[in-house]
């Protein structure tokens, strides 16, 4: 019954490192999203997926790039961190018409 | 402005109290979702509703649509129940728009 799962749960990265979040749900949702939530701000979407082989982008995507691997896993890549990308980071999923489902966030520091 | 608008931003309550936290939206939604997070932890969704009004244990949750707003309510409020609550609406391309969050600590 694990839901969502989203590793790491901590990372802190120098600037200009890559990394890859990963993301894995078990319930066969169709939509997967990547959010980010920082202090003052509600979470804002960076990526989402609608379906398997389909992505879009989101209110920020600058900076990332994401692959929905198959229908479990969504992944989200940062291919040059940077110090505006220190975040708290979620990833969720949905059903057609269903409550989403969210991971238990990773929480980024760029130096 | 922000498309999902909540309030108050922080609540500070004694145990026993009724809680009232508020969701404006002004965008066409599906669906309101009502969320709780706890400091430093993971987001779990409370309600998801359309219409009319919801209940589970302590926690009601209503909606009206022509007025566009929401409440969560807290009956009998606990310091367990220290946490952010978050207002999310769906939207017609099937994501969500997140308010800000109330954050909510209940004092014994």
């Amino acid at each position: 019954n694990a839901g969502v799962t989203q590793t790491p749960k901590f990372q802190v990265l120098k600037t200009g490192q890559s990394m890859t979040l990963q993301c894995a749900q078990d319930m066969n949702h169709n939509s997967m999203y990547w959010y980010r939530q920082d202090p003052g701000m509600g979470l804002r979407l960076i990526y989402y997926s609608a379906s398997e082989g389909t992505t879009d982008k989101g209110e920020v995507p600058n900076g990332y790039n994401v692959s929905r691997l198959n229908k479990r896993e969504f992944s989200l890549r940062l291919e040059s961190a940077a110090p505006s990308q220190t975040s708290v980071y979620f990833c969720a999923s949905r059903g057609t018409g269903s409550q989403a489902f969210f991971g238990q966030g990773t929480r980024l520091t760029v130096v | 402005k922000n498309e999902v608008e909540q309030s108050p931003q922080n609540l500070t309550a004694q145990e026993g109290e009724f809680i009232t936290i508020n969701c404006s939206y002004s965008v066409g939604i599906s669906a309101l979702h009502w969320l709780q997070q706890h400091p430093g932890g993971g987001i779990v969704s409370l309600f998801m509703l359309s219409s009319g009004k919801k209940k589970h244990g302590r926690l009601i949750a209503t909606i009206n649509i022509q007025e566009k707003h929401s409440s969560l309510h807290i009956t009998a409020s606990h310091p367990r129940d220290s946490a952010v609550y978050i207002c999310a609406v769906t939207v017609s391309q099937g994501n969500l728009i997140f308010g800000k969050g109330t954050k909510l600590s209940v004092k014994p």
